[in-house]
């Protein structure tokens, strides 16, 4: 069974530019979970979608958002982008909103000039 | 959010030494589960562990939930370079809202010298 895979891997962009992020889940997987992993935060939960309903939201701003499709696929955007904004996002998948065990993708690498 | 302290931060040791590493909070989880996470990877889960006092061996691993549910630790025997990373404790556990919610420890980055 393949795994979770996020696309692009790596991405550059400038302040004040926005970026999206695409998170394909592993087959039968309906949840799906975005993370911030920093040197200095550490890993933080972003928000958390099952069947296209946003469930759960971290302390995050408005200017990052997500979306889930009807193919558990997800997407997360932010806007206005920040040097703080600068990390490696994650995408979790899981089988159902009650399941925290967790199976993660590779990541996108952010880099915010 | 309910805090999660790993200790120690960094840890580096030669191969064939023992190790313990500590995940504690003041908050009661449901359940608890360690992730190993490789440089340019996402973090592989390890173990869940459910019951208060519960020991889990996972090959050269072994993960314990304290008695409370509070806390846990990590003891790997005979550490092999293959076992270099940032290993992450994640405590499942409710949100002010009510909501469940994930929460990820501070991490323990793990170097093991051949």
């Amino acid at each position: 069974k393949a795994g979770v895979t996020q696309t692009p891997r790596y991405l550059i962009k400038t302040r004040g530019q926005q970026v999206t992020l695409s998170c394909s889940p592993i087959s039968g997987h309906r949840s799906v979970s975005w993370y911030q992993q920093t040197p200095g935060q550490g890993l933080q939960f972003l928000f958390e979608y099952f069947s296209e309903t946003q469930r759960n939201k971290g302390n995050f701003p408005g200017r990052f958002s997500g979306r889930q499709f009807s193919n558990s696929r997800s997407e997360m955007n932010v806007s206005t982008l920040e040097l703080g904004d600068s990390a490696l996002y994650l995408c979790a998948s899981s089988l159902t909103a009650r399941n925290y065990e967790q199976y993660f993708g590779p990541g996108t690498r952010l880099t915010v000039t | 959010t309910q805090l999660l302290e790993q200790s120690p931060q960094f840890l580096s040791i030669q191969e064939g030494e023992n190790l313990t590493v500590y995940c504690n909070s003041s908050s009661v989880f449901s359940s608890l589960q360690w992730y190993r996470q490789e440089p340019g990877e996402g973090p592989v889960l390890l173990v869940t562990v459910v019951t208060g006092g519960e020991v889990k061996k996972l090959k050269r691993l072994t993960f314990q939930f304290g008695d409370a549910r509070k806390d846990s630790s990590l003891h790997i025997t005979a550490a092999q370079p293959g076992d270099t990373g940032l290993y992450l404790c994640a405590g499942e556990g409710r949100e002010q809202t009510g909501a469940n919610n994930l929460f990820f420890g501070t991490g323990t980055r793990l170097t093991v010298i051949p």
